[in-house]
């Protein structure tokens, strides 16, 4: 079974630049959540797809945007970058339905380092 | 709004002792889940034992195990027979049933050959 994995692993950008991050979940997860975590804490939910629609969203502006395709991967894209961008980008799957391994339980990826300058 | 408290910032011990890590959150709703991740430097954010609001039983994981305050809202996770693998960001995380993760601010541990 392939775990959940993100492209790339890391990114430099500069100031007012455009980047897409990119997510493959797990085989089976219908759902993805895209988190920032931000050096040295804990990270902050940005927002979460499910079946290719937005579930809900952070306290993040609309330069933070995501799609989720039809294979459930899924992209998180930000505009205008600025330096407080920098940090670590973490995506996570979750299979359908609740309980053990269901839906509450989210399976994370590896992340993307994303440097801005 | 849901918080999350970590309260040591970094713990260390000797490999082979038991650890206790501190988690309280705050929370209005009845019904949620609590979750320990670890983050070891390679930046792999791995589950290690998941907590139901409504049982009352702690889980348990191998040497990994948990005590459920619900009244207190307390979450601690407990390390038995520490390893040198162990040595990883522990983060306490809450989440409701928009199943979004509210993270603590983690505690580094050390295992200490």
């Amino acid at each position: 079974e392939t775990g959940v994995t993100q492209s790339p692993t890391h990114l430099i950008k500069t100031r007012g630049q455009q980047v897409t991050l990119r997510c493959s979940s797990q085989s089976g997860h219908n759902t993805v959540s895209w988190y920032q975590q931000a050096l040295g804490q804990g990270p902050q939910f940005i927002f979460q797809y499910y079946r290719e629609e937005e579930n809900g969203r952070g306290n993040f502006p609309p330069r933070f945007s995501g799609l989720q395709f039809p294979n459930y991967s899924s992209e998180l894209n930000v505009n205008a970058l600025e330096l407080d961008d920098s940090a670590l980008y973490l995506c996570a799957s979750s299979p359908t339905g609740t309980g053990e391994g269901g839906t509450d339980t989210q399976y994370f990826g590896p992340g993307t380092r994303l440097t801005v300058l | 709004a849901q918080t999350v408290t970590q309260s040591q910032p970094e713990m260390s011990v000797q490999e082979a002792e038991t650890v206790t890590l501190s988690c309280t959150y705050d929370t209005s709703e009845s019904n949620y889940y609590l979750f320990w991740y670890k983050q070891p430097p390679s930046r792999q954010m791995i589950l290690v034992i998941r907590q139901e609001a409504y049982k009352q039983q702690n889980a348990t994981e191998n040497r990994f195990s948990v005590n459920f305050q619900k009244a207190a809202k307390s979450f601690s996770l407990k390390i038995s027979d520490s390893q040198l693998g162990d040595t990883a960001m522990y983060f306490c995380a809450f989440m409701k049933h928009d199943y979004q993760l509210i993270w603590g601010a983690g505690t580094k541990l050390i295992i200490k050959p």
